[in-house]
């Protein structure tokens, strides 16, 4: 089966810039996550989906960062206006069962956001 | 609350030499614990998970784990090292009730030498 997609896999911007990436889960998969990895530190939460409805977005800064999940397939994580403490590899997961607490995240090759 | 230390940052082992990554936890309940690793400019890929089965763990490419509730640990080996293991290693608690809320450690980068 194919692996969860993301694009694009670089992106280097200007502070104050907006930037958007984008998901696309393994298929059938209703659970999808948004993880930031800053530089040696490992992924932490940004928002997790259910289909198309937020279950946990508590670690997402409101003020700048936002996502969506139409449709309940695609996902989009924006970033409006970028700051330099931005700059990190913001990665997607999706997994496939909803309360199952056995669940392997299946993660994408990331994006590595470069704020300048 | 749920927290993951991994108490080597770095680790540098010789090829064909056993391989030890520490993971100690905290969790108010009894945990799901995993371990991923990362490939450079790769997506993490799970090497193993416990889910309150068997306290030994088997995973891929030889690694195993082994949880240890009184020590509160979840340590990786592997009996003998391979350049390929070269990695990012993160270990990874999960509260058994609430299902997906990964909680992962700082991770290990291991290094392996000819």
């Amino acid at each position: 089966e194919a692996g969860v997609a993301q694009s694009p896999r670089y992106k280097i911007i200007e502070k104050r810039q907006s930037v958007a990436f984008w998901c696309n889960p393994i298929s059938g998969h209703a659970t999808l996550y948004w993880y930031q990895q800053i530089l040696g530190q490992g992924p932490k939460l940004l928002i997790q989906f259910q289909n198309n409805g937020v279950v946990d977005d508590s670690q997402l800064p409101k003020d700048r960062f936002s996502a969506e999940r139409l449709k309940g397939v695609d996902s989009t994580l924006k970033i409006q206006p970028a700051k330099l403490e931005d700059s990190a590899v913001y990665l997607c997961a999706s997994s496939s069962s909803r309360v199952s607490s056995y669940n392997e995240q299946f993660f994408g090759p990331g994006t590595r956001l470069t704020v300048l | 609350a749920q927290s993951v230390t991994q108490l080597d940052s770095h680790v540098s082992v010789s090829e064909g030499t056993p391989v030890l990554l520490r993971c100690n936890y905290s969790s108010s309940y009894s945990p799901s614990l995993f371990w991923y690793v990362q490939h450079p400019n790769k997506g993490l890929q799970l090497l193993l998970k416990y889910t309150s089965a068997a306290t030994l763990v088997k995973g891929i490419n030889g690694f195993e784990a082994e949880f240890k509730k009184s020590e509160t640990s979840f340590h990786l080996t592997k009996p003998s090292a391979h350049m390929s293991d070269a990695a990012e290693y993160f270990c990874v608690v999960t509260p058994d009730n609430y299902g997906q809320n990964f909680v992962f450690g700082p991770g290990t980068r291991l290094s392996v030498l000819p």
